[in-house]
């Protein structure tokens, strides 16, 4: 029943590696998003993806590529993991661009 | 574009008190204003939202207030309870990538 779903809940792993994080929404949204919180729980926008056209945020480095197999998907794969990475990234997804957004559960990615 | 201001950072009422949390935008043009709780290991969930069209909104303890001529919107919550403890996000749309523009958040902690 879960609305957007992502996974794994936590993801600790070595520095220099890839992971991915996954996340589906079944609310029939056309827009999805990537956020990182960080320490002190701001929320920062990194990627939109609406109707097939992914808007980047400018300040997020490029290891960082979001891919949508469909429009119910946008998966988080990171390259070359640093320690500074380490945050917790939301799912989220609207109706539409600029409306109400609905969020996973987040990913407590930990780099050591 | 947008930018939104959010206090106080950190909020501590007694049981049954009430609470209140500020926010200011800049954006004139920003129609749609959501609040966010978020508690802890969890996703921010949608508590309540108001559009611009309308000066108030209420859903039993929590309501929200909008002053488009001064660019501020309150989050009210009456007779708080322990399990109002979370952090309290507000947001506005207007970012360059058609996302929400979150404000930095207030922690409230309910005192039984």
């Amino acid at each position: 029943d879960t609305a957007v779903s992502q996974t794994p809940k936590y993801l600790v792993t070595q520095m220099g590696n890839d992971k991915s994080i996954k996340c589906e929404q079944n609310l029939g949204h056309d827009t999805m998003y990537w956020y990182k919180q960080d320490s002190k729980k701001f929320l920062k926008i990194m990627f939109s993806y609406n109707n097939k056209e992914l808007i980047i945020n400018e300040t997020v480095p490029n290891r960082f590529s979001p891919k949508s197999p469909d429009k119910a998907h946008l998966n988080l794969h990171i390259n070359s993991l640093e320690l500074g990475d380490s945050a917790v990234y939301f799912c989220a997804s609207s109706p539409h661009l600029n409306t109400e957004a609905f969020f996973g559960q987040g990913t407590r990615l930990t780099v050591v | 574009g947008e930018n939104v201001e959010q206090h106080p950072s950190t909020l501590s009422v007694q049981e049954g008190d009430s609470a209140v949390i500020k926010c200011t935008y800049s954006d004139s043009a920003s129609n749609y204003f959501p609040w966010y709780k978020q508690e802890l290991g969890k996703g921010p969930q949608l508590i309540i939202d108001i559009r611009s069209n309308v000066g108030e909104k209420k859903d039993q303890r929590i309501a929200v207030t909008l002053n488009k001529t001064a660019k501020h919107f309150s989050l009210h919550i009456t007779e708080t309870q322990p399990e109002d403890s979370a952090v309290y996000f507000c947001a506005a749309p207007g970012g360059s990538q058609g996302n929400l523009i979150f404000g930095k958040g207030t922690k409230l902690s309910v005192k039984p």
